[in-house]
């Protein structure tokens, strides 16, 4: 079955740190892959995705590759700000499933 | 384009109750997903609702259950809720269910089951 496994938080960073969480998944097929984001108390925001081997999916300064070679989509952006304090779930979606997995989710607190 | 919304946002229910979600999904999509997510268990499929029939359903028992209507708008039960059901519960629409397609969510109904 299709899995997605996510590094371990929490992630404490301070400002204008750089920022990765790495990602990797076992699936059958070629799925899409996404990350997500989650305030406190809201529901899962989609924040960039990327549907095929070596798309690069990128919005906000977040950027993540899709890696068919090594079955990963780490998140990284270059200099995190106080605002971007969320949990980030890594998921894939297989085409002909309507179901997306996820990994559990990475919290991340930027400290000012 | 209005995004993708869930009521109630917030409910309260005392166990062996009964309980009704409702999502509205982005105009135009056909395809509902729902998502279980607790602080244990991290987010769950419940099932996947297409052009008025599931076609996709997790690994939860027959108390949960869902429907779709024809204009796309899906509705999940719980009946005789149990502690354990207390979650966010997360509907997500998308287009079609073809390669490069994206679930949207919604805010999520909050059930506290006392």
């Amino acid at each position: 079955g299709n899995s997605v496994t996510q590094m371990e938080g929490p992630v404490t960073l301070s400002e204008e740190a750089f920022l990765t969480i790495n990602c990797t998944y076992t699936a059958t097929g070629y799925p899409s892959l996404f990350w997500y984001v989650q305030y406190p108390g809201e529901g899962l925001q989609l924040l960039l995705k990327a549907t095929k081997a070596d798309d690069k999916g990128s919005n906000k300064g977040f950027e993540a590759t899709y890696r068919k070679e090594t079955t990963s989509f780490h998140l990284e952006k270059g200099s995190v700000q106080v605002s971007d304090s969320a949990v980030y779930f890594c998921a894939l979606l297989n085409t002909n499933a309507g179901k997306s997995t996820f990994g559990d989710g990475t919290t991340l607190t930027v400290k000012p | 384009k209005a995004g993708v919304t869930q009521t109630p946002r917030y409910l309260i229910k005392t166990r062996g109750q009964q309980v009704t979600l409702s999502c509205s999904p982005i105009s135009g999509h056909r395809s509902v997903s729902w998502y279980q997510q607790t602080p244990g268990q991290g987010l769950q499929f419940l099932f996947e609702y297409f052009s008025e029939t599931q076609r996709n359903k997790g690994n939860f028992p027959g108390r949960f259950s869902g429907r779709q209507f024809s204009n796309s708008r899906s509705e999940m039960n719980v009946s005789t809720l149990e502690l354990g059901d207390s979650a966010l519960y997360l509907c997500a629409s998308s287009l079609t269910q073809g390669r490069g397609d994206t679930q949207y969510f919604g805010p999520g109904t909050r059930l506290t089951v006392l």
